[in-house]
């Protein structure tokens, strides 16, 4: 069984639409994280959910909401896409008494 | 705000030699340091994972030491093989959330 699973893997979309990945974990954490990594490879938090709530928003633009419906899923919508959101998008989670983080697989977005 | 650097950004090694990765960090209030790896096209797979209180950790041919009071680790790799060749990612863990370097890209050449 897959800890951290997101969906859809790949994703190749035209600019303008609107897009969502979903993450779902099943290892009962409080945390919930997403992660951007851009074309040089470097990784940046977006957001962290805990427990539904949110509690980090690293200066993303308004074009992307993050929902957590309940604490095993944080989904990811992005508004409006544009080229510069081509990325891969990592969900990651995080028990509330632990301090190690669990990474999904990504998500490859390309927008064209 | 936690930066955290990593050098050299790539390196470039013949099969059998012994790697160094480099990693600091500017804030030392860190509840641990991991190094990942990441192969081209593919996810984080995780390393070796280093606890505030620990000086380091070892996993078969991969030693990871931390100095937390100087902000600085060392990820060492030891008869470095073909195999061996990806992106090396440093992240440490502070003020609930990862921070990443931007990695180390290694090749080993056979």
């Amino acid at each position: 069984d897959t800890a951290v699973s997101q969906t859809p893997k790949y994703l190749v979309t035209q600019m303008g639409n609107d897009k969502s990945i979903k993450c779902e974990q099943n290892l009962g954490h409080d945390t919930m994280y997403w992660y951007k990594q851009d074309s040089k490879k470097f990784l940046k938090i977006m957001f962290s959910y805990n427990n539904k709530e949110l509690i980090i928003n690293e200066t993303v633009p308004n074009r992307f909401s993050p929902k957590s419906p309940d604490k095993a899923h944080l989904n990811l919508h992005i508004n409006s896409l544009e080229l510069g959101d081509s990325a891969v998008y990592f969900c990651a989670s995080r028990p509330l008494s632990g301090n190690t983080i669990y990474f999904g697989e990504g998500s490859w977005l390309t927008v064209v | 705000k936690q930066e955290v650097t990593q050098i050299p950004a790539a390196l470039s090694v013949p099969e059998g030699e012994n790697l160094v990765l480099n990693c600091s960090f500017t804030d030392s209030a860190i509840y641990n340091l991991q190094w990942f790896r990441q192969d081209p096209g593919k996810g984080l797979t995780s390393l070796l994972l280093i606890q505030s209180s620990q000086r380091e950790q070892t996993s078969g041919r991969l030693n990871a030491s931390l100095d937390k009071s100087s902000g600085r680790s060392t990820l060492y790799i030891a008869a470095s093989q073909p195999g061996d060749s990806a992106t090396y990612l440093c992240a440490v863990l502070n003020d609930y959330k990862l921070s990443f370097g931007a990695g180390t890209t290694v090749t080993v050449r056979a």
